[in-house]
């Protein structure tokens, strides 16, 4: 078991330009869950999956972004035409059950997003 | 809505001193109260929980309290090391379990 991962770790992109992360969960956790977190604050939940059914977002979560979890494995988060304000850390989570509760979440180390 | 209040940093402390971060939160019905840890280049760690008032959750030496009567999740630790030096975030979900809030965050430096 390696832990939830996340690519890349760091990306710089120019305002206007779309970006991808790739989060790969725990192997056989079935909930994978994306937050943002921006500089001075604590993780802000944007959208969580079981399996490949996205089960909810959050009004945070503007039409410009979108995830996908097609096959319920890895996840992918995409920002379209970026602003500066998506300069964010993006984590990702996986958990394995059916209850959809903090403490069974594993957190991977982030995507830092820097929109220039 | 429910929210989570925690005490800016940062926080320097020399080893073996008392830490405490406060915490506080905002909620309806019965939260539970969590407190993460996130030590640098890595992802965010469950350090301790606690499901109900009164209840007392531990780990590693940390310890915190679930106080309904003050609607505070103080972090206190009796004597930190070097290897304690990380951000701390007190965390709440609430009642339903399908929506948690994090707290701004505490850096905690401890210097030898």
């Amino acid at each position: 078991d390696t832990g939830v991962s996340q690519d890349p770790r760091h990306k710089i992109t120019k305002r206007g330009q779309n970006v991808t992360f790739r989060c790969d969960p725990i192997s056989e956790h079935n909930r994978l869950y994306w937050y943002r977190q921006t500089l001075g604050q604590g993780p802000e939940f944007l959208t969580y999956f079981q399996n490949e059914a996205q089960l909810e977002k959050s009004r945070l979560l503007s039409d410009r972004f979108s995830a996908e979890r097609p096959k319920g494995s890895f996840s992918t988060l995409e920002i379209q035409r970026t602003e500066q304000g998506d300069s964010a850390m993006y984590l990702c989570a996986s958990s394995l059950g059916q209850a959809l509760t903090l403490e069974t979440q594993y957190f991977g180390p982030g995507t830092r997003l820097l929109v220039l | 809505g429910d929210s989570v209040t925690q005490m800016e940093g940062p926080v320097t402390l020399s080893e073996e001193a008392f830490l405490t971060i406060n915490c506080t939160y905002t909620a309806t019905g019965y939260p539970s109260l969590f407190w993460y840890v996130q030590y640098p280049g890595e992802g965010l760690q469950l350090l301790l929980k606690a499901t109900k008032a009164d209840d007392k959750g531990s780990n590693k030496g940390f310890e915190a309290t679930y106080r309904k009567e003050t609607t505070s999740f103080h972090l206190e630790k009796g004597s930190v090391q070097v290897s304690d030096s990380a951000v701390y975030f007190c965390a709440l979900s609430d009642n339903t379990g399908n929506q948690f809030y994090f707290g701004t965050g505490t850096s905690l430096t401890v210097i030898p």
